[in-house]
C-alpha cells in the first residue's frame, strides 16, 4: 500500500516549456487535489477532484490545468511554464465523507 | 470562502517548555480543524484533529482547544523536543464540509537544546 506516489521528484523546465506532473492514489480514494507550497505562503489549492472525470479550480487555478480519467490518477499540467511557478507540487487525497488528507512527497519544479 | 490566519510565523522554544500556535477562522460553518505537521524536506501529515462539538482534544503532549464563539483554535505541545522542530500548518473547510481545506500560511517551530 503506497499510499500517494508523486512523479517526478525534481523537474527543471526552461520558460514556455509544457510538462505533467502525475499523482497516483492507491487508497480508493474519491477526492484528490493539487497544492502549491511556497515559502511563507503555505498550501495553496490550484485544482481539486471530487470524483472521476470532474475537477474544479481551487484558490491559484491560473496557468494550471487537470484531469482525471481514472479515479486513482490527477494529473497537473503546465502548458507554457512560467519562473513563477516555480514552486514545490504536492498532491493529495482523501475519502468522501472524511476530512483527512493524506500528501504525496511532492515534487519540486524550478522553471528558468 | 474560508480565510484561515495562523500565528506566530516563527517560534523557537526550548526544550521542555511548551509551544503553542493560534488560528483564526472567517467561516462559522467550518466543523473540522485538523492540525498538519511538516518536517524539513517531507511530506505535510496529519497529527491531530478536531471537530465542532467539542472544545478539546489531546493526545500524549499535543492537543488541540477550540473557541467556536470567537472563531479560533490553537495547537499545543507540552515538554517539547528536538523532533518537534517542523513547520506546522492549521486548517478549516470552510462551507466545504469535507470537500476541501484552507491551509493556514504556517508555524515553522524550532527547539533549542
Amino acid at each position: 500500500n503506497a499510499g500517494v506516489t508523486q512523479t517526478p521528484k525534481f523537474r527543471v523546465l526552461k520558460t514556455g516549456q509544457s510538462m505533467t506532473l502525475l499523482c497516483a492514489q492507491d487508497m480508493n480514494h474519491e477526492y484528490m487535489y493539487w497544492y502549491r507550497q511556497d515559502p511563507g505562503m503555505g498550501l495553496r489549492l490550484i485544482h481539486y477532484s471530487v470524483g472521476e472525470g470532474t475537477t474544479a479550480k481551487g484558490e491559484v487555478p491560473d496557468g494550471y490545468n487537470v484531469s482525471r480519467l481514472k479515479k486513482q490518477n490527477f494529473l497537473l499540467g503546465l502548458e507554457s511554464a512560467a519562473p513563477s511557478q516555480t514552486s514545490v507540487y504536492f498532491c493529495a487525497s482523501s475519502q468522501q465523507g472524511k476530512n483527512i488528507q493524506y500528501f504525496g512527497a511532492g515534487t519540486r519544479l524550478s522553471v528558468l | 470562502g474560508e480565510n484561515v490566519e495562523q500565528h506566530p510565523s516563527t517560534l523557537s522554544v526550548q526544550e521542555g517548555d511548551s509551544a503553542v500556535i493560534k488560528c483564526t477562522y472567517s467561516d462559522s460553518a467550518s466543523n473540522y480543524f485538523p492540525w498538519y505537521k511538516q518536517e524539513l524536506g517531507k511530506r505535510p501529515q496529519l497529527i491531530i484533529d478536531i471537530r465542532s462539538n467539542v472544545g478539546e482534544k489531546k493526545d500524549q503532549r499535543i492537543a488541540v482547544t477550540l473557541n467556536k464563539t470567537a472563531k479560533h483554535f490553537s495547537l499545543h505541545i507540552t515538554e517539547t523536543q528536538p523532533e518537534d522542530s517542523a513547520v506546522y500548518f492549521c486548517a478549516a473547510p470552510g462551507n466545504f464540509g469535507n470537500e476541501k481545506l484552507t491551509f493556514g500560511t504556517g508555524t515553522r517551530l524550532t527547539i533549542i537544546p
